[in-house]
């Protein structure tokens, strides 16, 4: 079985911290994704990466950087949280060609 | 403009009922159709690939129309467990977008008893 699994299930930080949200997945996929699920937006897409040390741009990058050392693990960080990024993170990984992406458990970030 | 587009519902139905979603996409280069299925509180799970013949799975069946650009599921003989919201998912040209899904906003179900 596949398995994609997020360093926290929920998580409270303060304005101004930086976070760091860690994603592993044990299928050696090559691409991994970061998105935010927010109610009546859906998911959006925040980076994604098709191999170590790459990375690209979703639809809304602003705020967020990513790390991509190993090709099992995929970080999202927060530079400097703020209220507005409190939300639900949810990392999915694939193979290049993919028919489906696999999802981590999401992590609920609350930042006060 | 959206590259996926879905009616939110929600759609509350009995049990036993049969119920029906739509999806449209925006890009006619679009190669892949998927449902997905969100449980509260949990990741979205693959529930069905969509293919331009249509499909079944059980109770379920997904129809795609390339002229119209939408994508169909029909449900029947709705059970309590199928509440869930569902996701419309496309994929473009794989091999500009590296894999990238794109995601509707979801339909909210929940059957009653």
């Amino acid at each position: 079985d596949v398995k994609v699994t997020q360093s926290s299930r929920y998580l409270v930080k303060r304005t101004g911290e930086k976070v760091f949200l860690e994603c592993v997945q044990d299928m050696d996929h090559e691409n991994m994704f970061w998105y935010r699920q927010d109610p009546g937006l859906g998911l959006r897409l925040i980076y994604f990466s098709y191999d170590v040390k790459m990375k690209e741009k979703g639809d809304i990058p602003e705020g967020y950087s990513v790390s991509r050392e190993k090709k099992e693990r995929f970080s999202l960080i927060l530079e400097s949280a703020s209220t507005n990024q409190t939300s639900m993170y949810l990392c999915a990984s694939s193979f290049f060609n993919p028919e489906t992406q696999y999802f981590g458990p999401g992590t609920r970030l609350l930042v006060l | 403009r959206k590259e996926v587009e879905q009616d939110p519902g929600p759609f509350n139905v009995p049990e036993g009922a049969t119920v029906a979603f739509n999806c449209t996409y925006s890009n006619s280069a679009s190669q892949s159709f998927f449902w997905y299925r969100q449980d509260c509180r949990k990741e979205p799970k693959l529930l069905m690939s969509v293919y331009s013949s249509g499909n079944e799975d059980g109770r379920f069946t997904a129809q795609l129309n390339r002229a119209s650009q939408y994508i169909s599921l029909l449900i029947r003989d709705s059970k309590l467990s199928d509440s869930a919201t569902y996701l419309c998912v496309v994929i473009l040209d794989r091999g500009s977008t590296l894999g990238r899904l794109y995601f509707g906003r979801g339909t909210q179900l929940t059957v009653w008893p």
